[in-house]
């Protein structure tokens, strides 16, 4: 099954406008992570928020984590016509296990015209 | 330059044909990782390793099997018992094994399989 679900689905805007984008999870975590794909390729690590973190920034981009909602949100700002991609978030898919792995949304797909 | 490599980008099997996919990372990682991604959906894990010789199944390992002989490298075999395994598949390390290690997952480009 998976942990974390994103939403919206799909995501259109104009360049210049702000993204958010959301994700809701199940269990508890460690950590939560956000990832982006370009379409055909592999997932490009963007940023990692640790449970006991509210906000993080990284650039353009911010993440917050609410843990007693069991949520996240990305928040990309000035986006871009290079920002069109899939974003997707990850947490640490077994609570139960000392190994790390991860545990995917469906991801968000970003659509930024010029 | 390190990395993570994966092979074939593209690649072509009949059906009832056993297939293996290449992933090989340079990065020293201990943990590896073999995902399947469908068309709008997300990554589900299908075996992961966190050490040499040793690798556990992931929440989709019916019809595919791995190995770890060397660090460096993590072949997925996708087998004929593999009822649907046209899709997307892409491998990924991570520096520690460890869950409370805090550490991103590089992913290699990705195969895309075809079976006809």
């Amino acid at each position: 099954s998976q942990q974390g679900e994103e939403d919206p689905q799909a995501l259109s805007i104009q360049e210049g406008e702000n993204a958010t984008m959301n994700c809701s999870y199940k269990t508890s975590i460690n950590n939560l992570q956000w990832y982006r794909q370009n379409s055909g390729r592999g997932l490009v690590h963007l940023i990692l928020i640790r449970s006991n973190e509210r906000e993080k920034h990284s650039g353009r981009l911010r993440v917050t984590l609410d843990t007693s909602k069991k949520s996240s949100s990305l928040l990309i700002t000035a986006s871009r016509a290079a920002d069109t991609a899939s974003y997707f978030c990850a947490t640490d898919g077994r609570p139960n296990s000392g190994y790390s792995t991860l545990t995917f949304g469906k991801g968000t797909m970003l659509l930024v015209s010029p | 330059d390190g990395g993570i490599t994966q092979s074939p980008k593209y690649l072509f099997r009949k059906e009832g044909q056993n297939v293996t996919l290449s992933c090989e990372q340079n990065l020293n990682h201990d943990a590896m990782y073999w995902y399947r991604q469908d068309p709008g959906q997300g990554l589900r894990l299908i075996y992961y390793s966190q050490i040499v010789n040793d690798f556990q199944k992931g929440d989709i390992a019916e019809g595919y099997s791995v190995s770890r002989e060397k660090k460096e490298s993590f072949p997925l075999t996708v087998t004929s018992a593999q009822k649907n395994p046209t899709a997307f598949y892409l491998c990924a390390s991570n520096p520690s094994s460890l869950r409370d290690s805090h550490n991103e997952q590089f992913f290699g480009p990705g195969t895309r399989l075809t079976v006809l």
